[in-house]
């Protein structure tokens, strides 16, 4: 199991909000980053750090987080944010290694 | 336009040596801005960071495969060497590029490896 603890699944109805989260000691100073995976792809960024959201990525995904834990918030969910999410945070105490979450699969009802 | 392109062989056997390279284009391997490392995907799992390199040549690696795993850089290329594999190192095989945090802002296409006799 990851450092980084995600649900396996969430859903949310088309057009709601919805808050993936992430969850780890990781997180307790800095925040992450967050990867959307479609079927047969690579994953893309679609949210880093305290504000940074990557041109083309729409403004409904944003982030948050408080105490260990971030969390992704997509804001009127779309067909196509139909998903595996992934959360990652790099260990900032004295060894250069990151971690991934184990993924958070998102449906779109 | 940034484009990273993994290429090496798709089916690797029971104990050998699996060799990785990543193709850069639109970016220089030895940027002090990033590193490039490698990400793998088993089969229906989540996504494992294996090991980045710096353009100073500092190697970083994940504890869990730092005793079989080897990265190395080139002018536009960098490579991973992960010795005696089994069958739990069938995975995609995912080269990045990422920054100095957790921003991992370019993948390649991911390359497919099977581990057979």
């Amino acid at each position: 199991s990851s450092e980084l603890t995600q649900d396996p699944a969430v859903s949310v109805a088309l057009g709601q909000t919805v808050s993936i989260t992430c969850q780890g000691a990781l997180l307790n100073k800095y925040f992450g980053s967050w990867y959307q995976q479609k079927p047969g792809q690579a994953p893309v960024v679609v949210f880093s750090g305290r504000n940074t959201r990557p041109s083309g990525v729409p403004d409904r995904f944003s982030a948050s987080k408080s105490g260990n834990t971030a969390s992704l918030i997509i804001t009127g969910a779309q067909a196509e944010d139909e998903a595996v999410y992934y959360c990652n945070a790099r260990d900032y105490g004295g060894n250069h290694r990151w971690v991934f979450g184990g993924g958070t699969r998102l449906t779109v009802l | 336009q940034l484009q990273l392109q993994e290429s090496g062989p798709g089916l690797v056997r029971p104990s050998e040596t699996l060799s990785l390279t990543c193709t850069v284009s639109g970016d220089s391997v030895n940027s002090p801005t990033h590193f490039w490392g490698w990400v793998r995907q088993s089969p229906g799992k989540g996504l494992e960071w294996i090991a980045s390199i710096f353009y100073s040549g500092g190697a970083y690696y994940n504890p869990s495969l730092q005793s079989r795993a080897a990265i190395s850089a080139g002018t536009s290329t960098f490579s991973l060497r992960l010795t005696s594999v089994t069958a739990a190192d069938a995975a995609v095989y995912f080269c990045v590029r990422h920054d100095y945090g957790s921003l991992f802002d370019s993948w390649g296409q991911g390359i497919l490896v099977a581990v057979s006799s």
